[in-house]
């Protein structure tokens, strides 16, 4: 069946650093991923898409990478500020479709 | 713009009980969505509508029923509550298919306890 992992252990990170989370996917090939930011109580906000012909994509201080064939896809967060700290989201689609698949999510706190 | 928004934010619920979720869009979004959100699971799709007057079930549909009244509105019911159907609920919607993006927008959640 169709499997996203990302790292359910809290990633800490000094403000000033590059945050680095990861997803990894199995037994499918997602048109296009997408990254969500949840804060605690909130709905989750879209923050890049990335689809499987781009090997990068870049927003300000944020960057995604997509590897098709180690199926994943690294979410980066330059110069990380405490306002960063949140719980981010990964969500490839199903084939053709617009249904999204989401990951568990990895906590990131940035500590000053 | 509100964007979407959902009513009630906090329910609590006996066993047994049916009650209603409301969600309303406002930015003429043709797909609207309802997931649940557990401990651990991640966000599960119930049932979608990928536009007025049609919905489908999503992962996991048993225990739910849903109405598109018209193209702002998507509504989420449970019957009869069951513990098992304890989670934070979120309604999403998304631009056309195959002419947008495919981002979605949530709304804030109906946090849900069914004792």
């Amino acid at each position: 069946s169709q499997k996203i992992e990302q790292n359910s252990e809290a990633l800490n990170i000094q403000e000033g650093k590059t945050a680095t989370l990861t997803c990894n996917y199995t037994n499918y090939s997602p048109a296009y991923l997408q990254w969500y930011r949840q804060d605690p109580g909130r709905g989750p906000v879209f923050l890049l898409l990335i689809r499987e012909n781009e090997k990068e994509k870049r927003k300000e201080r944020l960057k995604v990478t997509f590897d098709t064939t180690l199926k994943q896809s690294l979410f980066h967060i330059t110069a990380s500020q405490p306002a960063d700290s949140a719980t981010y989201l990964c969500a490839p689609n199903v084939g053709n479709t617009d249904k999204l698949i989401f990951g568990t999510g990895t906590r990131l706190q940035v500590f000053p | 713009n509100a964007g979407v928004t959902q009513t009630p934010k906090f329910q609590v619920l006996k066993t047994g009980q049916s009650m209603t979720l409301q969600c309303a869009q406002d930015m003429n979004h043709n797909s609207m969505y309802w997931y649940r959100q557990d401990p651990g699971m991640g966000l599960r799709l119930i049932y979608y509508s990928a536009s007025e007057g049609t919905t489908d079930k999503g992962e996991v549909p048993n225990g739910y029923n849903v109405s598109r009244l018209n193209k702002r509105e998507f509504s989420l019911r449970l019957e009869s509550a069951a513990p098992s159907q304890t989670s934070v609920y979120f309604c999403a919607s998304t631009r056309d298919r195959g002419r947008g993006t495919g981002e979605l927008f949530f709304g804030e959640g109906s946090r849900l306890t069914v004792l």
